[in-house]
């Protein structure tokens, strides 16, 4: 059964602590990205990762971090200097060609304590 | 730069009655373009998606969308409107210039409500 997982479902993260999402794929795509999700503001970027080893920081990436060593493996860090976490995380993947389509995972909801 | 423009934030239709999402985008290279749905608290599933191959595209559960060039416009229609389609939908561009080929523009999203 192809696709993306995430974990946990629901994330509780206490005052100057550090969380990490997991993502991970067996679709063998090569890109994957971070999105945070807020009510009323359509997805925005964090992190993307075209191929292995190599990341880029999206629109806004202050207060996480992200790490790729393995294809199949995106996980992300909410740090804490992020002192606004509680959103809906989602994780994608996709080919690497323009144009291709992204695939979703089904999302972590972080909640601060 | 592209960008994408959802037009309402919430439609209401009830059962059985067609269903029109409105969505503009600006783009200075030939787009990408997709209708995403997702229900609450669930991931995001694609319905459709446009690559210039034909300007009327079909999709998932009835849903079809028009790409009309001279209006810069994709707007998502389905005929008749199912309780289940209540959802939120997001018209999505994607970057075709630089180093982030693959990046998607996500517009803000529009919630159908559907009335029985």
């Amino acid at each position: 059964d192809g696709g993306i997982t995430q974990s946990p479902k629901y994330l509780f993260r206490k005052e100057g602590q550090n969380v990490t999402l997991s993502c991970e794929q067996n679709l063998n795509h090569d890109a994957m990205y971070w999105y945070r999700q807020d009510p009323g503001q359509g997805l925005r970027l964090i992190y993307y990762s075209q191929i292995v080893n190599d990341f880029q920081k999206g629109d806004i990436a202050e207060g996480y971090s992200v790490s790729r060593e393995k294809k199949e493996s995106f996980p992300l860090t909410v740090t804490s200097a992020q002192k606004n976490p509680t959103a809906f995380y989602l994780c994608a993947s996709s080919q690497r060609d323009v144009g291709q389509t992204q695939y979703f995972g089904p999302g972590t909801r972080l909640l601060v304590l | 730069a592209q960008s994408v423009t959802q037009l309402d934030s919430h439609v209401s239709v009830s059962e059985g009655t067609p269903v029109l999402l409105r969505c503009n985008y600006s783009s200075s290279y030939s787009p990408s373009l997709f209708w995403y749905v997702q229900h609450p608290n669930k991931g995001l599933q694609l319905l459709l998606k446009y690559t210039s191959a034909a300007t009327l595209v079909k999709g998932i559960n009835g849903f079809e969308a028009e790409f009309k060039k001279s209006e810069t416009s994709f707007h998502l229609t389905k005929p008749s409107a199912h309780m289940s389609d209540a959802a939120e939908y997001f018209c999505v561009v994607s970057k075709n210039y630089g180093g982030s080929q693959g990046n998607l523009i996500f517009g803000k999203g529009t919630k159908l409500s559907v009335k029985p």
